[in-house]
């Protein structure tokens, strides 16, 4: 089935040691996003790509970093983690498709991997 | 650690019955508007979605209901089942140049009782 996958389900990093999380899909969408979930919050949207092109939120710290190498990867990098980064940290797709009807642009629905729980000691 | 989260909204109904759970959105413009599913430790999946230029829409077992007057989005259940126990985020959708953003509500916690 196409899915979204996301690895290692659940990582332990130690205060200030750089850690990768990784996205892959096999939807063949064109967008890709990383969302930061804490308990009981909604996900907030840290940045995503379309196509090649990073579009960063305004609030996302320097500390987080993505790399998006091809179609179906995706990888978020936390710089420095601190106690504040342990989160769910969701993955997203999406893919962009014309309405002929109007000639405009709009996306599709965005589908979510499971999410890497994170824990920082 | 993470810090403390915030309490959900809880609703909790019995198995069986109908279940409302509402969403009020910010956004005007907004001309998309999706229902997520999340159980506890997995990603969010969708569930229904609908146009701004609709007022209705269902699904099985599921009803989106939209009202652009007051900015209002209800999600109905169906007999609810145990196995509908998760928490359900409403989101709007933003577009913004060829890419949309996905602004989601608090959510709200659907407690199914035996």
């Amino acid at each position: 089935d196409a899915m979204v996958i996301q690895n290692p389900r659940y990582q332990v990093t130690q205060f200030g040691k750089p850690v990768t999380l990784s996205c892959s899909q096999t939807l063949n969408h064109n967008v890709m996003y990383w969302y930061q979930q804490k308990s009981s919050q909604a996900p907030k949207l840290l940045f995503h790509y379309y196509d090649k092109d990073f579009n960063n939120e305004a609030d996302t710290p320097d500390n987080f970093q993505s790399r998006r190498p091809n179609t179906s990867f995706c990888f978020l990098d936390i710089r420095s983690p601190g106690l504040g980064d342990a989160a769910m940290y969701l993955c997203a797709t999406s893919s962009t498709r014309l309405f002929w009807t109007s000639g405009g642009y709009s996306t599709d629905t965005q589908y979510f991997g499971p999410g890497t729980r994170l824990t920082v000691l | 650690g993470e810090s403390v989260g915030l309490h959900l909204p809880t609703l909790s109904v019995q198995e069986g019955d109908n279940s409302i759970i509402n969403c009020a959105y910010s956004n005007s413009a907004s001309d998309y508007f999706i229902w997520y599913k999340q159980e506890s430790g997995k990603g969010p999946q969708f569930i229904i979605d609908i146009r701004s230029n609709m007022d209705k829409r269902q699904g099985q077992r599921v009803t989106v209901l939209l009202n652009k007057t007051v900015k209002h989005l209800s999600l109905q259940i169906a007999a609810t089942q145990p196995g509908d126990s998760a928490v359900y985020f409403c989101a709007e959708n933003i577009i913004g140049g060829a890419t949309n953003k996905l602004i989601f509500g608090t959510g709200t916690l659907l407690a199914v009782q035996p």
